[in-house]
């Protein structure tokens, strides 16, 4: 089944932690992308990517950071400098600009 | 800018009852727009979209039509059921440059009781 995965599904980070949280596709999409997702809101944008080697800062970008090293794999390190990191993340892929689809999601909590 | 503006939530409806949520949009250029739902503890899912002015979209019984006069792109369903209870996003994609970024509003819950 083509689809987007995204794990672990819950991660708790202690202070002062660096986390990785994974995003893997399967349907060969060349762009991906870093949401996050707090009560209420709507989701934001922190990162995307749109070829291998090669990514941008979206509206949130800071305290985070990101790979593309290769096409089906996009993972975003959630820094000690994220003030506020607690939130829901979800990554999305696309054929460059066509429709963002999404993954499942992770859950990060601080402890 | 751009920008998406949902009605708040939470929407309470008894099974079968006639849906709307409503959306209206702020963009430069000619947005395509969507409509996402997100089901507890789950990502979000591509309900339907529309890329031009009076395009409608449909799927599973919701629909929506792309309003350029009035900016907006209403969510409705004839007869709601349990399982749609869920969080519906409205989003906008504009054209042009070096990102396909998407905004979305707030977010609407609704609740559809048996």
């Amino acid at each position: 089944d083509g689809g987007i995965t995204q794990s672990p599904k819950y991660l708790f980070r202690k202070e002062g932690q660096n986390v990785t949280l994974s995003c893997e596709q399967n349907l060969n999409h060349d762009a991906m992308y870093w949401y996050r997702q707090d009560p209420g809101q709507g989701l934001r944008l922190i990162y995307y990517s749109q070829i291998v080697n090669d990514f941008q800062k979206g509206d949130i970008a800071e305290g985070y950071s990101v790979s593309r090293e290769k096409k089906e794999s996009f993972p975003l390190t959630v820094t000690s400098a994220q003030k506020n990191p607690t939130a829901f993340y979800l990554c999305a892929s696309s054929i460059q600009q066509d429709t963002q689809y999404f993954g499942p999601g992770t859950r990060l909590t601080v402890l | 800018g751009d920008s998406v503006t949902q009605m708040e939530g939470p929407v309470t409806l008894s099974e079968e009852a006639f849906l709307t949520i409503n959306c209206t949009y702020t963009a430069t250029g000619y947005p395509s727009l969507f409509w996402y739902v997100q089901y507890p503890g789950e990502g979000l899912q591509l309900l339907l979209k529309a890329t031009k002015a009076d395009d409608k979209g449909s799927n599973k019984g919701f629909e929506a039509t792309y309003r350029k006069e009035t900016t907006s792109f209403h969510l409705e369903k004839g007869s709601v059921q349990v399982s749609d209870s869920a969080v519906y996003f409205c989003a906008l994609r504009v054209y042009g440059g070096a990102t396909n970024k998407l905004i979305f509003g707030t977010g609407t819950l609704l609740a559809v009781q048996p």
